[in-house]
C-alpha cells in the first residue's frame, strides 16, 4: 500500500512557540490517527478523529481533519523540550484491521 | 498495562530464525504486528483475531505470526536476511474494527548480522 505523506518531514522550532505538521491520504478513510514516537522507542497515541469530525482536542494537542482535501493536520501549542519526537498520522485507508502509515515528521523542540 | 514484547533487542545471524512475542493489553482481543526500517518506514505485516489472521501485509512467506487462544502473539522470521534488520511493534485493540484506538508496544529491536 502507497503510504501518506506527511508535511514537513523536520521541522526545529523553540520551547513556548507552537508546531503545525500535516497529513495527507489518497482515498476515503473511516478515522486517522496520530502517533508519537520518541528515539528508538515504541509508538504512543495521541489523538483518533474520525471521518465525521472536524476538530479535536486533546491537552495541548489540537487535530483537524479535512475529508474533501485529504489531510488532517496536528498542531501542539506551547511546545516543550519534551515534546521533541516523531509524529506520525495513519489512517484505515487501505484495509479496515491495518494502519497505513506517513513518513512521519521529525520535531526538536530548543529550549 | 500496556501492550508488552519480549525481547526488547536481539541480534541474530543470517540464515538463523526468530521468534518475537506480545502480549495484548487486557480484553483486547486483535493484535497486529509491524515493521519499521528507516527505508520503508512503518509497514503493517498481520493482523489477528480470534487465533486467525484476518489480513496480512506484502510481505514474504518467511514471515508469520499466530496467536493464541489468550490473546497473546508470536512472529516468526525464518531464514533471516540483512534486510530484515527492523524494529518490530506490536499492536492491539479491542475488536480490530475501524474506530478501534490501536496501541503500540515498545517492540523489539532486531538486529541481523
Amino acid at each position: 500500500s502507497q503510504q501518506g505523506e506527511e508535511d514537513p518531514q523536520a521541522l526545529s522550532i523553540q520551547e513556548g512557540e507552537n508546531a503545525t505538521m500535516n497529513c495527507s491520504y489518497k482515498t476515503s478513510i473511516n478515522n486517522l490517527q496520530w502517533y508519537r514516537q520518541n528515539s528508538g522507542r515504541g509508538l504512543v497515541h495521541l489523538i483518533l478523529i474520525r471521518s465525521n469530525e472536524r476538530e479535536k482536542h486533546s491537552g495541548r494537542l489540537r487535530v483537524t481533519l479535512d475529508t474533501s482535501k485529504k489531510s488532517s493536520s496536528l498542531l501542539i501549542t506551547a511546545s516543550r523540550a519534551a515534546d521533541t519526537a516523531s509524529y506520525f498520522c495513519a489512517t484505515d485507508e487501505y484495509s479496515g484491521y491495518a494502519l497505513n502509515f506517513g513518513k512521519g515528521t521529525s520535531l526538536l523542540v530548543t529550549p | 498495562t500496556g501492550v508488552t514484547q519480549s525481547p526488547t533487542h536481539l541480534i541474530k545471524t543470517r540464515g538463523q530464525q526468530v521468534t518475537l512475542s506480545c502480549s495484548p493489553i487486557s480484553g483486547h482481543r486483535s493484535v497486529s504486528w509491524y515493521q519499521q526500517t528507516p527505508g520503508q518506514g512503518l509497514q503493517f505485516l498481520f493482523e489477528y483475531f480470534s487465533e486467525t489472521q484476518r489480513n496480512k501485509g506484502n510481505f514474504p512467506g518467511r514471515f508469520s505470526g499466530r496467536q493464541f487462544s489468550n490473546s497473546r502473539s508470536e512472529m516468526n522470521v525464518s531464514t533471516l536476511e540483512l534486510g530484515d534488520s527492523a524494529l518490530y511493534l506490536c499492536a492491539s485493540s479491542q475488536t480490530g474494527n475501524s474506530g478501534n484506538t490501536i496501541y503500540f508496544g515498545e517492540g523489539s529491536w532486531l538486529t541481523v548480522v
